[in-house]
């Protein structure tokens, strides 16, 4: 079966700039996860989608971040304006439903700000 | 909140070597545990899991048993090899449904 599907997979902007990533999550799978990555530390969850609602976003800068999931589906995670401290690889993952059942990870897309 | 602590990397050792990497976690309720991986170059992918006091998870010659009364769920290995390099996660699911990861521990196992 396909994977988590992520693009792009690297990205460079200038601080200020806005971004987006896109992530399609396996067919069928109702939860979708965006993680970021900073260098040398675990995953933190950014935002949870159940089907096309809001599982948590607490964790979501939500000045500069923003996320949506038309459909169920597909999702995209925007930062604008990005900050230098928002370098980092995003994550993307799927799982059946909820998180007790396997997540599925992307390959992620490495942003560096400069 | 729930949180997972996991011990710090590198860990180096040599073929063969047994390896224990520990992880403690703390949560409300009873969590699920899980162990991923990360190999150079590719993405996160789940090792093994355990859902319940006392289970036992393996997978690929590793294993973890969720122990309730030390809030542990560290990973185990009789004999690693240079393909088991890579950085391992630890990470529980929540009441909340949250997947939340510990920081990872990187293994650099040489022949």
């Amino acid at each position: 079966e396909a994977g988590v599907a992520q693009s792009p997979r690297y990205k460079i902007i200038e601080k200020r700039q806005s971004v987006a990533f896109w992530c399609n999550p396996i067919s069928g799978h109702a939860t979708l996860y965006w993680y970021q990555q900073i260098l040398g530390q675990g995953p933190k969850l950014l935002i949870q989608f159940q089907n096309n609602g809001v599982v948590d976003d607490s964790q979501l800068p939500k000045d500069r971040f923003s996320a949506e999931r038309l459909k169920g589906v597909d999702s995209t995670l925007k930062i604008q304006p990005a900050k230098l401290e928002d370098s980092a690889v995003y994550l993307c993952a799927s799982s059946l439903q909820g998180a007790s059942t396997e997540a599925f990870f992307g390959q992620g897309t490495r942003l560096t700000v400069v | 909140g729930n949180s997972v602590t996991q011990m710090e990397g590198p860990v180096t050792l040599s073929e063969e070597a047994f390896l224990t990497i520990n992880c403690t976690y703390t949560a409300t309720g009873y969590p699920s545990l899980f162990w991923y991986v990360q190999y150079p170059g590719e993405g996160l992918q789940l090792l093994l899991k355990a859902t319940k006091a006392d289970d036992k998870g393996s997978n690929k010659g590793f294993e973890a048993t969720y122990r309730k009364e030390t809030t542990s769920f560290h990973l185990e290995k009789g004999s690693v090899q240079v393909s088991d390099s890579a950085v391992y996660f630890c990470a529980l699911s929540d009441q909340g449904d949250k997947l939340i990861f510990g920081t990872g521990t990187r293994l650099q196992v040489f022949p």
